[in-house]
């Protein structure tokens, strides 16, 4: 079965600053790859997704690139501010296959006032 | 927030017992799934449902059953619940093309 890893699992940057989290997933077959946002005591929140067919989609301060041939996607958030203070994970999934999210373990982001 | 409610939304019970959680949805999306989350691990797939009295099992099935009856309602089961199984439960929901979307959790705590 598909299995995604995710880095770093904590996450401090300064207020205006970058952050940038890494997933790699093992199923060449997956397509589909969102992040989801959770902040505390809360439900996940999709904040962005992509699919194969796309190198790179973006909305706002936040993007997200895709490698298919490194098996490996990254969430870029730029303009970092208090709010984006969360735990983030990313997924993957075959919408060919099953219709299962594989998730990574997540990433504690912090943002520093 | 895609219509999904979880009930209880806190539960305490004690090592032994037989609990059930609810999920109800009034989105008509096809598949749904219960996940449990746990510092370290993140979300955790345990079962998920392709349609009416159509179900699979995820990474962690042990010790726990679902049933759904009826599209918008999903039962997760655990027949006899174990300290390990104290945990937060999310009910998410899917067209199975789109985002999944997330209910509010349950909060389980077993003595």
């Amino acid at each position: 079965g598909e299995n995604v890893e995710q880095h770093p699992s904590t996450l401090s940057v300064q207020e205006g600053d970058s952050a940038v989290i890494k997933c790699t997933y093992s199923d060449s077959a997956s397509n589909y790859f969102p992040w989801y946002k959770q902040e505390l005591g809360k439900r996940p929140q999709l904040i962005i997704d992509i699919r194969s067919n796309v190198g790179e989609k973006k909305d706002q301060r936040i993007a997200v690139t895709l490698n298919k041939t490194a098996k490996h996607f990254s969430l870029h958030i730029t303009e970092t501010q208090p709010e984006d203070s969360a735990v983030y994970f990313c997924a993957a999934r075959n919408n060919f296959g099953n219709e299962k999210l594989t998730f990574g373990t997540g990433t504690r982001l912090t943002i520093i006032p | 927030d895609a219509g999904i409610t979880q009930s209880p939304r806190h539960k305490v019970t004690e090592t032994g017992t037989p609990v059930t959680l609810r999920c109800h949805q009034t989105e008509n999306h096809r598949y749904m799934y219960w996940y449990r989350q746990d510092p370290g691990h993140g979300l955790r797939l345990i079962h998920y449902s392709y349609g009416v009295k159509d179900t699979d099992k995820g990474e962690v099935s042990d010790g726990y059953s679902v049933s759904r009856s009826k599209t918008e309602d999903f039962l997760l089961t655990l027949e006899s619940a174990t300290s390990s199984q104290t945990s937060v439960y999310f009910c998410a929901t899917s067209d199975g093309y789109n985002e999944q979307f997330f209910g509010p959790g349950t909060r389980l705590t077993v003595l």
